[in-house]
């Protein structure tokens, strides 16, 4: 089974600095990678896809890069509305299953 | 626009049986996407549950498939998720999700998600 760690835990940080959050997975898994961000009492919501592609109606100051084992989610200047847990995703083969990193909280300094 | 409405039970009893369902609305549970269950313990991270299409296959996460049933009415576009012998580490806010498919590349990832429900596991 894949296992994703998240870094750092906890970032803090002031609107219009910028976010650069990692996800490292203990296994390559090519480009199949994804990322969501969950704000408190809301379900997540998926920013990006294909390691890279940004989902339906995601600002632009969302990116994200990698392939193999490690991946990095930049937020280029945050928002207020950007606080929040932001997690990666993928799916394995063998066990055929979906896996999730612990999250990274992203708060105000 | 697909939307998903998970309802159920919000207070199961140690030892019973967790059911919830999830509506589709604005779309067919028959089109070509897997749907899937998702739960988040108060203060943890996601988990996967289990995912169905709509011709009835399956695939469960292996640490919970002993006690996990996930079925499919495609006359109510619905689909529905069955926990047995639950403890009170099953308590946790469930999801319901649509994988999307070809809309997200390659990735196998979850494009709509319903709001969640709070099932709490007490005597």
């Amino acid at each position: 089974e894949i296992v994703l760690t998240q870094s750092p835990a906890t970032l803090s940080l002031s609107p219009g600095e910028r976010a650069t959050l990692s996800c490292r997975a203990s296994q390559s898994v090519s480009s199949y990678l994804a990322w969501y961000q969950q704000k408190p009492g809301q379900a997540p919501r998926l920013l990006i896809y294909d390691a890279s592609n940004r989902a339906t109606g995601i600002p632009a100051r969302f990116s994200g890069s990698g392939s193999g084992t490690d991946f990095t989610l930049t937020i280029s200047s945050l928002e207020p509305e950007d606080f929040a847990v932001y997690y990666c995703q993928q799916r394995s083969n063998w066990p055929s299953i979906f896996t999730f990193g612990p999250g990274t909280k992203v708060d105000i300094k | 626009q697909v939307q998903l409405q998970e309802s159920g039970p919000g207070l199961v009893k140690p030892s019973g049986t967790l059911s919830l369902t999830c509506a589709v609305s604005g779309g067919s549970i028959s089109s070509s996407n897997w749907w899937s269950w998702i739960r988040q313990p108060p203060g943890k991270g996601l988990e996967w549950i289990g995912e169905i299409y709509h011709s009835g296959s399956t695939n469960y996460n292996p640490s919970l498939k002993s006690r996990v049933t996930i079925s499919v009415d495609k006359s109510k576009n619905q689909f529905s998720l069955k926990l047995s012998s639950v403890t009170a580490a099953d308590t946790a806010v469930y999801y319901c999700a649509r994988n999307g498919g070809r809309l997200v590349g390659a990735t196998q990832a979850f494009d709509i998600w319903g709001q969640g429900t709070m099932v709490t596991v007490s005597s």
